[in-house]
Order: structure tokens, then C-alpha cells, then sequence
């Protein structure tokens, strides 16, 4: 079975400061990782996938399949990157369902 | 971009009717669309994956028969909360992929509150 874990309901920053949004997994083959990002009143939508290797803004997150970790940083957090931030599984043994972590409230403080 | 729509965005029903979710693609057409439950602070949880002409799937401990899903078009899904009882109020959330796409090509909609007094 395939699980996400988030174990910060909420960080709190200030701007400014860094920010790492932890996230483990379990699966047992090769998984796709994402991050996915809600605002304010807005819908999910995808943030970065750990296949490209992007940076979003600001934000990066590295595949450690030794620690079985996706987290999610930035170097200098801002006030509008407050938001609930959600990491996802996906599995070819799933069909491609996205299995998702229970998310993490990141507050920017200025 | 792609846009995935929801309708009602919010719905407040009497315990015992029954309430329907729509969730449409606007401009890609979708062979599987998703449904999920969000409680407050809470997580997504899939409810079920539909694909259009067959049966959905449901996910282990959802009534399929309290929540119906049609998913008559490639852009149209709907989901029927039957008979709907104050427990039944949440955030639904419906997702769609793109024809041929992978876990990355998954577009949410705006979902729908549903209240049940």
C-alpha cells in the first residue's frame, strides 16, 4: 500500500527565513513524488513533480529514496507562499491515483 | 490552461434528499475523472475514480450505493449523494486527467460544499 506522511500540520516562519516542508513515503516500487499548493480560497494545483526537476517559485524538492523523503524548501520564504501545501504519490501499481499526505499549513509572518 | 468545474459550489440540503455534484472539463477531454472528500484540516481522501462508459471504482469503505457516480461523456462526471444525513457534509472535490495523461495531468475543480442540516 502506498502512504504519504506530512508531520507538520502547520510551520509558521517569518519572511524571509528558510522553509522545509517535510514529507515521507511508503511504496514499494518506483514512485512519482509532486507537491501540490492551496490558497486562500482558491483550488489545488500542482506545484512541482519531482521528474522535472524544477524550480517553482522558489521552490525545490529533491527524491531521497534512501530516506524515502520528498521534502519541500524554499530559502527565503515570502507572505504569499502561505498556503496549505499538500505532497502526492503517484504509483504505477495504483494506476496512477495520486495518494495524498495530509498536508502542511505554512505561515509567512511579516 | 485546463479548467475543471464544479457546480454548485455550495449546497445546503435537508437530511434524507438527495444531492447531485457536477464536474466538468471545459476544455480537455477527460477519460477518468476523480472524486474526493476533504473534512476540515483535513487531507484528501479518494472516494472514487470514474471512467467514462464503465462502472467507477470505489475506494475501500465508500458506500457506492450512498454515493452514486455517472460519468456519461468525456467531459461531464456527476456525483449523487443519496439520501444525505449530517455526517455526509464535507468538501467534495472532483479532479480530471487528461486523455492519456499520468498522475501529473490531473486538473481539480473548485469543489463543492455540501452542507446537510
Amino acid at each position: 500500500a502506498q502512504r504519504v506522511t506530512q508531520p507538520e500540520k502547520l510551520l509558521s516562519v517569518f519572511k524571509g527565513a528558510p522553509v522545509e516542508l517535510k514529507c515521507n513515503y511508503s511504496y514499494s516500487g518506483s514512485p512519482e513524488l509532486f507537491w501540490y499548493v492551496q490558497y486562500s480560497r482558491q483550488r489545488l494545483q500542482l506545484l512541482l513533480r519531482h521528474i522535472s526537476r524544477e524550480s517553482i517559485k522558489g521552490f525545490t524538492a529533491d527524491l531521497n529514496k534512501g530516506e524515502t523523503s520528498f521534502h519541500l524548501k524554499k530559502p527565503f520564504a515570502q507572505e504569499e507562499d502561505s498556503a496549505m501545501y499538500y505532497c502526492a504519490l503517484s504509483g504505477h501499481n495504483a494506476g496512477n491515483m495520486l495518494t495524498f499526505g495530509g498536508g502542511t499549513r505554512l505561515m509567512v509572518k511579516p | 490552461g485546463a479548467v475543471v468545474s464544479q457546480h454548485p459550489s455550495r449546497v445546503i440540503c435537508k437530511s434524507g434528499t438527495s444531492v447531485k455534484i457536477e464536474c466538468r472539463s471545459l476544455d480537455f477531454q477527460a477519460t477518468t475523472m476523480f472524486w474526493y472528500r476533504q473534512f476540515p484540516k483535513q487531507s484528501l481522501m479518494l472516494m472514487a475514480t470514474s471512467n467514462e462508459g464503465s462502472k467507477a471504482t470505489y475506494e475501500q469503505g465508500v458506500e457506492k450505493d450512498k454515493f452514486l457516480i455517472n460519468h456519461a461523456s468525456l467531459t461531464l462526471s456527476t456525483l449523487t449523494v443519496t439520501s444525505a444525513h449530517p455526517e455526509d457534509s464535507s468538501f467534495y472535490i472532483c479532479s480530471a486527467r487528461a486523455m492519456g495523461g499520468g498522475a501529473d495531468t490531473q486538473y481539480f475543480g473548485p469543489g463543492t460544499r455540501l452542507t446537510v442540516l
